[in-house]
């Protein structure tokens, strides 16, 4: 069974571009999260999705981070315009089930973001 | 706020020796319980978790933990380490609410074994 995957693994950019990182979940995975990870932490919720909808989001910060999930399967996380506080690694993760159920969650390799 | 604790922020053990790590999280109420890790390089994996049942669990690799409720603990367990072991482990809480599931890690455990 193929894992999420994630592109790019990396990334740098100057403060103040756009950046978009893709996640692709586990086939038939209905939930689909993302994470950040700074240096030295453990992973953070940003958002989480079922299918195409959101279900939290209360952790993203919404003045510069989006999300979307439009077809229910594939998800793109961008930053516009990027801090030097957003260096981190983004995980994404998917789980089988309704969000609303406990569920284990299976991660990508993450993109290593860093922001100059 | 749920919070999860790893006190163990870097161990050096010698191979075959035994392990222990430890895990505290704040949240009173129903909690699934994971240790994940992440050998170098390579992306999260699942260890091992709890949902219910017996609180000794079994993982991958010769790894287990147990849930003491009492104590709001799920430390991680396994009696003698290899070289392969060397990797960072993070114990993650999950709980459910009207928001979805809410899996809070915690800081991780840099495991480094030496031959």
């Amino acid at each position: 069974e193929a894992g999420v995957a994630q592109s790019p693994r990396y990334k740098i950019i100057e403060k103040r571009q756009s950046v978009a990182f893709w996640c692709n979940p586990i086939s038939g995975h209905a939930t689909l999260y993302w994470y950040q990870q700074i240096l030295g932490q453990g992973p953070k919720l940003l958002i989480q999705f079922q299918n195409n909808g959101v279900v939290d989001d209360s952790q993203l910060p919404k003045d510069r981070f989006s999300a979307e999930r439009l077809k229910g399967v594939d998800s793109t996380l961008k930053i516009q315009p990027a801090k030097l506080e957003d260096s981190a690694v983004y995980l994404c993760a998917s789980s089988l089930g309704d969000f609303r159920q406990a569920d284990t969650q299976y991660f990508g390799p993450g993109t290593r973001l860093t922001v100059l | 706020a749920q919070s999860v604790s790893q006190h163990n922020h870097h161990v050096i053990l010698s191979e075959a020796a035994s392990l222990e790590l430890g895990c505290n999280y704040s949240y009173g109420g129903t909690v699934n319980l994971f240790w994940y890790v992440q050998y170098p390089g390579q992306h999260l994996q699942l260890l091992l978790k709890y949902f219910s049942g017996d609180p000794l669990v079994k993982g991958i690799k010769g790894f287990e933990a147990e849930f003491i409720k009492s104590k709001f603990s799920f430390n991680l367990r396994k009696p003698s380490v290899q070289w392969s072991d060397t990797a960072e482990y993070f114990c993650a809480v999950n709980r459910v609410t009207g928001g979805g599931n809410k899996l809070t890690f915690g800081t991780g455990t840099q495991l480094k074994v030496e031959l």
